[in-house]
C-alpha cells in the first residue's frame, strides 16, 4: 500500500521568510496530492492540492510542486505570517478517472509543525 | 465545515467500557471516514465507508466498530475502550464522483473535517 513520508516534523522561520515542506510517497498510481493546514485545536482543512497531469500549482503566498519521477511533492510558502503557523499535512491518493472520480483513501504524512517568528 | 458535527467534542471514558463517537453530515456525501489523531503519528484511518450500508477497514481498525444506515451519519464504536485508544477522532466526508465540465471530469474529492472528538480513557 501507500507510505507518505513527510519532512521536517518541525520548522521553525522568521515572518518574511519562505518556508518549505516536503513528502515522498511509495505508490506510483497516487494520482492526487492535497495539503491540509490544522490550527492549534482546529480540524485539518484543505489549503491546495494538485493532480498528477500539472508540475505545480501557486495559490497566492502558497504553491505545490510535484515530481512524478522522483515520487515527491513539496509545499512551498512565501513571505510567511505568524498566522501560518499550524501543523501542515501531506497527504497522497488515487482518483479513478473510469469510476467517475472516485477517489481511493487519502494517506497522510506525519504532519509539520510550522512555527513563524515574528 | 458547518455541515459535518461530531458529538461529543469531550469525553471521558473507563478502560473497558463502550463508547461511541457520532459523526452527522448534511451535504449528502457519499464517503466518511473515521481518524485518529495521535502525535507523531498524523492522521491514520480506522474506517469509512463509500455509501449506506457499505464500510471497510482502514489502517488502524483492530477495537473500533463502525455503522452506516443512513448516509448522514457514520457513527464509531469503542466496544471495550483501552488506554491505547485514548486520541483525538476526527470524522470526514467527501462527495462521491466528478463533476463533468467541458468534456473533463472534475473529481470532487476534498475530504471535509469535523471539528474532533477529544477521547480520554482512564
Amino acid at each position: 500500500g501507500e507510505n507518505v513520508e513527510q519532512h521536517p516534523s518541525t520548522l521553525s522561520v522568521q515572518e518574511g521568510d519562505s518556508a518549505v515542506i516536503k513528502c515522498t510517497y511509495s505508490d506510483s498510481a497516487s494520482n492526487y496530492f492535497p495539503w491540509y493546514k490544522q490550527e492549534l485545536g482546529k480540524r485539518p482543512q484543505l489549503i491546495i492540492d494538485i493532480r498528477s497531469n500539472v508540475g505545480e500549482k501557486k495559490d497566492q503566498r502558497i504553491a505545490v510542486t510535484l515530481n512524478k519521477t522522483a515520487k515527491h511533492f513539496s509545499l512551498h510558502i512565501t513571505e510567511t505570517q505568524p498566522e501560518d503557523s499550524a501543523v501542515y499535512f501531506c497527504a497522497a491518493s488515487i482518483i479513478f478517472a473510469s469510476y467517475g472520480g472516485s477517489q481511493g483513501n487519502l494517506i497522510f504524512g506525519k504532519g509539520t509543525k510550522l512555527s513563524v517568528k515574528p | 465545515d458547518a455541515g459535518i458535527t461530531q458529538s461529543p467534542r469531550y469525553k471521558i471514558t473507563e478502560t473497558g467500557r463502550q463508547v461511541t463517537l457520532m459523526c452527522h453530515q448534511t451535504w449528502s456525501h457519499s464517503y466518511m471516514f473515521w481518524y485518529r489523531q495521535d502525535l507523531g503519528h498524523g492522521l491514520r484511518l480506522i474506517y469509512y465507508s463509500a455509501a449506506a450500508d457499505i464500510t471497510d477497514k482502514g489502517e488502524v481498525p483492530d477495537g473500533y466498530v463502525v455503522s452506516r444506515s443512513k448516509t448522514e451519519n457514520f457513527p464509531l464504536t469503542l466496544e471495550s475502550a483501552t488506554r491505547s485508544q485514548t486520541s483525538v477522532y476526527f470524522c470526514a466526508s467527501s462527495s462521491k464522483g466528478g463533476v463533468l465540465l467541458r468534456r473533463k471530469t472534475l473529481a470532487k474529492n476534498i475530504q471535509y473535517f469535523g471539528a474532533g472528538t477529544r477521547l480520554s480513557v482512564l
